[in-house]
């Protein structure tokens, strides 16, 4: 099944720590997986991906980290601003016939200055 | 190059009404894809095409359709419109970015049935 869910979890931490946030994921057979931010008011802004044959990778101070034997991502933001506050939302790609996107609930990140 | 791009920004229809959304692609991209977002149910997958033929669909009744066109723009329509339609539509369209090709979002319409 796909895996949406309705509880928006929340994160809060001060400005200039690192931050986790932490996915769960339904198909053990998805091969490759993203990270988007939504801010307020707009579409998800793509941030990170990884495949499924790796297990770490590394952006400019996001690092996605994929344990596939407990279907499990993260994203983990390094030295957290204020401009960091948004949902963020991990994503499988489904390639049954075509380009399909299954969403995570979201977790809503906020930055205390 | 310009982002995908969705009009109307906001729209506002009573019950049984038809809608039609439009979204224009990043240039070059071919496949735009849609979703419907609301606060109960999150980010939910509707179609996705690629040149001018649908190639996925989601759990979503035959009310919702869409339709792209030669250059790429793309429109969803949403025949006799019921409160629960009222939600973010997200149009994404595909090009290459990190390890492989992702999906990139426009700015969404608001659609608000009453």
């Amino acid at each position: 099944g796909e895996s949406v869910g309705l509880h928006l979890p929340t994160l809060s931490v001060q400005e200039g720590d690192n931050s986790i946030i932490n996915c769960a994921y339904s198909n053990s057979a998805s091969d490759y997986f993203i990270w988007y931010k939504q801010e307020s008011g707009k579409g998800p802004q793509f941030i990170i991906d990884i495949r499924s044959n790796m297990d770490k990778r590394q952006g400019q101070r996001v690092t996605v980290l994929l344990n596939k034997t407990v279907k499990h991502l993260s994203l983990q933001i390094a030295a957290t601003q204020p401009g960091d506050s948004a949902v963020y939302f991990c994503a499988e790609k489904d390639d049954t016939g075509g380009f399909k996107t299954i969403f995570g609930a979201g977790t809503r990140l906020f930055v205390k200055a | 190059k310009a982002g995908v791009t969705q009009t109307p920004r906001y729209l506002i229809k009573t019950r049984g009404q038809q809608v039609t959304l439009s979204c224009s692609p990043i240039s070059g991209h071919r496949s735009v894809s849609w979703y419907q977002q609301t606060p109960g149910q999150g980010l939910q997958f509707l179609f996705e095409y690629f040149s001018e033929t649908q190639r996925n669909k989601g759990n979503f009744p035959g009310r919702f359709s869409g339709r792209q066109f030669s250059n790429s723009r793309s429109e969803m329509n949403v025949s006799t419109l019921e409160l629960g339609d009222s939600a973010l539509y997200l149009c994404a369209s595909r090009g290459l970015a990190g390890v492989q090709e992702t999906q990139y979002f426009g700015p969404g319409t608001r659609l608000l049935v009453l």
